[in-house]
């Protein structure tokens, strides 16, 4: 089992939907979580990060966790075209990344 | 601008050479880490300083590779030998403490022929 595990995707949504991302991770004493944006060929973007239970709202982004079930999201409303990129889950200090999961925004 | 920086952004070289890049974090960050990403992968650690102190270097981390981070600034990240699996995105990030926020320069992007 991966350490983090996320949908490669594409996930494809239309302009102005909710984008739902999903990440699961194994290690069960993790504390900090973080959700990143990737835009192809460039380096990783800090958009989100979450310690505790429950949600948290940035903007159009909010991220939810729920350790118990070791499991955390990204909700991207009314979704851009600009939001087209790969979104990374990452868990930890170390920052233990999944694959990413890539959003496509039809517009 | 105070962000992460990283030179060289781009580095060719051929089969048996040796490679330096280099990472400056941002000013007030004590934790400097690198990592390496290959397409379609996430970023893979490597390992991480707190100021001079190397506190941990990954088990797939071939003895080629050697990180040094002299007076707790910037930091060194040498690949001896390279190989053509050593090509990839070398990414360096920052932060104030474990467990905080890490933010990440540009990336060296290392072609080895």
């Amino acid at each position: 089992q991966k350490e983090v595990e996320q949908n490669s995707g594409p996930l494809s949504v239309p302009e102005g939907a909710i984008a739902s991302l999903n990440c699961t991770y194994s290690d069960r004493v993790s504390q900090s979580f973080f959700w990143y944006r990737q835009y192809s060929g460039k380096s990783p973007e800090l958009i989100m990060s979450i310690y505790s239970n429950g949600d948290k709202e940035d903007g159009r982004f909010t991220a939810q966790l729920n350790k118990a079930s070791q499991y955390v999201s990204l909700l991207i409303r009314d979704s851009q075209p600009s939001d087209s990129a790969t979104y990374l889950c990452a868990v930890n200090a170390k920052v233990t990344f999944g694959t990413g999961t890539k959003l496509q925004v039809i517009p | 601008d105070t962000g992460v920086s990283q030179d060289p952004r781009h580095k060719i070289t051929k089969r048996g050479q040796n490679v330096t890049f280099r990472c400056d974090p941002i000013s007030e960050h004590n934790r400097l880490y690198w990592y390496r990403q290959t397409l379609g992968q996430g970023p893979e650690f490597l390992t991480y300083f707190q100021n001079e102190a190397q506190l941990e270097k990954s088990r797939l981390l071939s003895d080629r590779f050697s990180a040094e981070r002299p007076k707790g600034s910037f930091s060194t990240l040498e690949i001896q030998r390279t190989e053509q699996g050593d090509s990839a995105m070398y990414l360096c990030a920052s932060s104030t403490t474990e467990g905080d926020e890490q933010f990440f320069g540009p990336g060296t992007r290392l072609t080895v022929l």
